[in-house]
C-alpha cells in the first residue's frame, strides 16, 4: 500500500497567521489517465472529515479560498491563509490513485 | 443538503456478525460510488470497501485485511448502503464512515461505532 506521510504532527498558530502542511506519498500519485488523486480532508472536533481539495489544487464546493494545495508527483503541500478559529482540527491527506489510504494526520491548533 | 446516515453499530463479541447501514438523501445516490471508511485511535483512517454503480455491474473492492469476511452491497432503490461483518476481531473496532464517491470521498456520514471485545 501507498504509505502517506505528514509534518508535522502539531501546528501550533496563531489566528490570522498562515500554516502549511506538508504530505509525501512512497510512490508517485500520478495516475495513468494523467490525474493526480491527492486530496486533503479536516476533522473537527467531534465531526466526520469534510473534504477541502480534490486532485491536488481543486477547492471542495463552500470551502473558502483562504485553503490552497498544490505538489506534484509525491510531494504535496496544503496552505491556510489567514487561519480562523473554525479552522482548528486535524487535517488528514488521502491519496486514491492505488488503493486509498490516508496519513496520519496534522493537529491545528492556537498557539 | 447532502446526508449520509449510518446506523447498525454496537457491542458484538470476537467471531460475531454485524450488518451497517447507510442511508443517504440530498444526492443522486444511483450515480455515485460508495465506500465504507473506518478510524481507530490505533490505525487512523482505513479505506475498507468501495462498491461502483449498476451499469460497472455493482463490481467491489475490499481491503486485503477484510476480504472475505466483510460484504459490500447497496440498493439504489432504497438509497441505500449496507456493510455485511461477519468473523469480527477485535482489530475491526473503530468508527465505520460511508462516504460517497466523486473525485475523492466528496461526502462522509456521522459514522456509527463498532466494538469488538467478549
Amino acid at each position: 500500500d501507498v504509505v502517506m506521510t505528514q509534518t508535522p504532527l502539531s501546528l501550533p498558530v496563531s489566528l490570522g497567521d498562515q500554516a502549511s502542511i506538508s504530505c509525501r506519498s512512497s510512490q508517485s500519485l500520478v495516475h495513468s489517465n494523467g490525474n493526480t488523486y491527492l486530496h486533503w480532508y479536516l476533522q473537527k472536533p467531534g465531526q466526520s472529515p469534510k473534504l477541502l481539495i480534490y486532485k491536488v489544487s481543486n477547492r471542495f464546493s463552500g470551502v473558502p479560498d483562504r485553503f490552497s494545495g498544490s505538489g506534484s508527483g509525491t510531494d504535496f503541500t496544503l496552505k491556510i491563509s489567514r487561519v480562523e478559529a473554525e479552522d482548528l482540527g486535524v487535517y488528514f491527506c488521502s491519496q486514491s490513485t492505488h488503493v486509498p489510504t490516508f496519513g496520519g494526520g496534522t493537529k491545528l491548533e492556537i498557539k | 443538503e447532502v446526508k449520509l446516515e449510518e446506523s447498525g453499530g454496537g457491542l458484538v463479541q470476537p467471531g460475531g456478525s454485524m450488518k451497517l447501514s447507510c442511508v443517504a438523501s440530498g444526492f443522486t445516490f444511483s450515480s455515485y460510488w460508495m465506500s465504507w471508511v473506518r478510524q481507530s485511535p490505533e490505525k487512523g483512517l482505513e479505506w475498507v470497501a468501495e462498491i461502483r454503480l449498476k451499469s460497472d455491474n455493482y463490481a467491489t473492492h475490499y481491503a486485503e485485511s477484510v476480504k472475505g469476511k466483510f460484504t459490500i452491497s447497496r440498493d439504489d432503490s432504497k438509497s441505500r448502503l449496507y456493510l455485511q461483518m461477519n468473523s469480527l476481531r477485535a482489530e475491526d473496532t473503530g468508527i465505520y464512515y460511508c462516504t460517497g464517491l466523486g473525485d475523492a470521498m466528496d461526502y462522509w456520514g456521522q459514522g456509527t461505532s463498532v466494538t469488538v471485545s467478549s
